[in-house]
């Protein structure tokens, strides 16, 4: 079966420093992991993804993961938060549904970043 | 660029009330998903679509149905509305059913009062 562990519901950075938001994933296939950030009152973003080609994957406004199947971890990190990366993001991983051929998105529940001044 | 458009952002229903929640995407994709977000539940799938006519169940469709007549557009329909359908719904594509991207919508607010 597969999961999504996102490992912090809350992570606070000061302005300037590093952001680091932590996943975990289950799958029994290679999945194709994806990172998206929710502003309030907003639809989700896509911020970057994973497809089994780079392990390291750079995203927009500055966010990059690395993909380490050892550890079956995806978390995403930035050298210097902003105050615009205050927001809700969300760990996402898509799997094959048994032999149909069809896949299935599993959300992780979300870390809230908090960038203080 | 990519665009899914959910053309009622809030919403006040009272209970009992059929709603209708609209969805077009402008992508020709073969994918279409409704998702309802609620605080510390994420986002859990109501039902998804990968061809016109065709739906498939999500983790949680009971209360909702789904009605895919075109390609571009998928709505989801609450037959009688309650209060525990409060919440935020989120429209979402993706271009086919090999785990894709996914697209999403700016989302509507629903409250039922």
């Amino acid at each position: 079966a597969q999961s999504v562990t996102q490992l912090d519901s809350h992570v606070s950075v000061s302005e300037g420093t590093p952001v680091l938001l932590r996943c975990n994933y289950s799958s029994s296939y290679s999945p194709s992991l994806f990172w998206y950030v929710q502003h309030p009152n907003k639809g989700l973003q896509l911020l970057l993804k994973y497809t089994s080609a780079a392990t390291l994957v750079k995203g927009i406004n500055g966010f990059e993961a690395e993909f380490k199947k050892s550890e079956t971890s995806f978390h995403l990190t930035k050298p210097s938060a902003h105050m615009s990366d205050a927001a809700e993001y969300f760990c996402v991983v898509s799997a094959p549904i048994g032999a149909s051929g069809t896949y299935k998105y599993i959300f992780g529940t979300g870390t809230r970043l908090k960038v203080l001044a | 660029d990519v665009k899914v458009t959910q053309s009622s952002r809030y919403l006040v229903k009272r209970t009992g009330e059929k709603v209708f929640l609209e969805c077009v995407q402008d992508m020709d994709h073969e994918n279409m998903f409704w998702y309802r977000q609620d605080p510390g539940l994420g986002l859990r799938l109501i039902y998804f679509s990968y061809d016109v006519k065709m739906k498939e169940k999500g983790d949680i469709p009971e209360g909702y149905s789904v009605s895919r007549e075109k390609k571009e557009r998928f709505s989801l329909i609450l037959e009688s509305a309650s209060t525990n359908q409060t919440s935020m719904y989120l429209c979402a594509s993706s271009f086919d059913r090999g785990g894709n991207t996914i697209y999403f919508g700016e989302g509507s607010w629903l409250t039922v009062v």
